[in-house]
């Protein structure tokens, strides 16, 4: 298995909703990350999981919630958002727990989160 | 083939010919590099990678160039398809942490 996987592949949600976006990798990478992409723009990292601990917050606001259950899983808990939140939510894993430069970075899908 | 200026959001290419994105970076410390294409409704694909010890490494039908000297870096498309329509990103990685710094992106379409 060679793959970052994600789900749902699309969302729609209001404001006052809870939703959880998820991500799995089974290929034994160290360190998970979470991606926030607006349309023509280039992915913004939010959150770094290395060896299933919270390494890098990027001064996200706290309506997002990351969760790192165990190595191979990676939550986004979704509460109270606002519309300019609506976004592609993009999932990566790399192999050495992001530690050292050259730790490549593997995307998934992505989850399109649209927030009414 | 096109040779772009850097920034160019956009590059037409006919079908066959050699393309050639462009990308500039800002810190010199990054000493990894890596470029992503991106499919309309799809998450970035990994394409090729270079280490800031190297100027040059070529994949299959593409090849990576890296002038450290100026900072910047070129991916090369030889004998562009049509499945090659998509946006490119050039990423660099600055720290430990694995931070990826991207590019703005550059879209190309391939005409056929």
């Amino acid at each position: 298995d060679t793959e970052v996987t994600q789900t749902p592949k699309h969302l729609v949600m209001g404001m006052t909703n809870k939703k959880s976006l998820k991500c799995e990798q089974h290929m034994g990478h160290r360190a998970m990350y979470w991606y926030k992409q607006k349309a023509k723009k280039p992915p913004e990292l939010m959150f770094v999981y290395s060896y299933e601990k919270l390494s890098i917050n990027e001064s996200v606001p706290s309506r997002f919630s990351p969760e790192c259950p165990n190595s191979s899983l990676l939550n986004l808990h979704l509460h109270a958002l606002q519309p300019e939140d609506s976004a592609l939510y993009l999932c990566a894993s790399s192999p050495a727990g992001g530690r050292g430069t050259t730790d490549t970075q593997y995307f998934g899908p992505g989850t399109r989160l649209t927030v009414l | 083939g096109e040779s772009v200026g850097l920034h160019l959001p956009t590059l037409s290419v006919q079908e066959g010919d050699n393309s050639i994105i462009n990308c500039a970076y800002s810190n010199s410390a990054s000493d990894y590099f890596i470029w992503y294409k991106q499919e309309s409704g799809k998450g970035p694909q990994f394409i090729i990678d270079i280490r800031s010890n190297m100027d040059k490494r070529q994949g299959q039908r593409v090849t990576v160039l890296l002038n450290k000297t100026v900072k910047h870096l070129s991916l090369q498309i030889a004998a562009t398809q049509p499945g090659d329509s998509a946006v490119y990103f050039c990423a660099e990685n600055r720290g430990s942490q694995g931070n990826l710094i991207f590019g703005k992106g550059t879209k190309l379409s391939v005409k056929p």
